[in-house]
């Protein structure tokens, strides 16, 4: 069975700071997939990002990044000089990546970011 | 162009009440996912659509739960006998085919509140 873990349920900080995400997952599967979502207060998912297991290779995306660490079965991601408008839900997701897999995604419980001016 | 669309945005029923939830797809979208979210957790699988076929729906919690998705393109999640347990938001994402590869596009969902 799959099992996506974020351990912080909240994390509040003050524009500007860096802040970092952890994601920490459980799967059988030799290939599968990450992802992390945004879900701002209009509740739609929106995607951040999606890495397969044989890809360890850490991305920068502007002010995101994130940290892939197959030893760990973690995927955390980083805000560097966060803004208000980066209070939002984030999600971690996870999915197998087998030659039947269609996608189903397991997500994590999320973390509640909150940026103040 | 259109994104997922998900209506209505908010549906109110009573306990026992039979409710319709409806998930348009980006179009040409072959690959159509419901998922269930309980406040302060993340989304759950309920069922997977590929084409107008019900590929998987293990993550249906009863058989109060049906969807259909009969012309491959519109689905309709179906709850029978409402339970307050029940209540949450449903999502409903499209991907151009079903695989892992693939991006999944969410709607902004429908907030089911039972009384």
């Amino acid at each position: 069975a799959q099992k996506v873990t974020q351990a912080q349920t909240e994390i509040s900080v003050v524009e500007k700071e860096d802040v970092t995400l952890d994601c920490v997952y459980e799967t059988r599967d030799t290939t599968y997939y990450l992802f992390w979502y945004k879900q701002p207060p209009s509740g739609e998912l929106v995607f951040l990002i999606r890495r397969n297991s044989f890809d360890e290779q850490n991305e920068i995306s502007g002010r995101y990044s994130w940290n892939f660490q197959k030893s760990t079965s973690s995927f955390n991601f980083t805000i560097t000089a966060s803004q208000v408008v980066d209070s939002a839900v984030y999600f971690c997701a996870l999915s197998d990546g087998g030659g039947t897999s269609y996608g189903k995604l397991t997500f994590g419980q999320g973390t509640i970011l909150t940026v103040h001016p | 162009g259109a994104g997922v669309s998900q209506t209505p945005s908010n549906k109110v029923t009573e306990k026992g009440k039979y409710v319709e939830l409806r998930c348009d797809p980006i179009s040409g979208h072959t690959a159509l996912y419901w998922y269930r979210q309980s406040l302060g957790q993340g989304p759950e699988f309920l069922i997977y659509f590929q084409g107008t076929g019900a590929a998987d729906d293990s993550g249906l919690p009863n058989d109060r739960f049906f969807a259909v998705r009969p012309e491959g393109s519109v689905s309709t999640l179906k709850i029978q006998r409402t339970e307050r347990g029940d209540s949450a938001v449903y999502l409903c994402a499209s991907s151009p085919q079903g695989s892992s590869y693939n991006e999944q596009f969410f709607g902004p969902g429908t907030r089911l509140t039972v009384l």
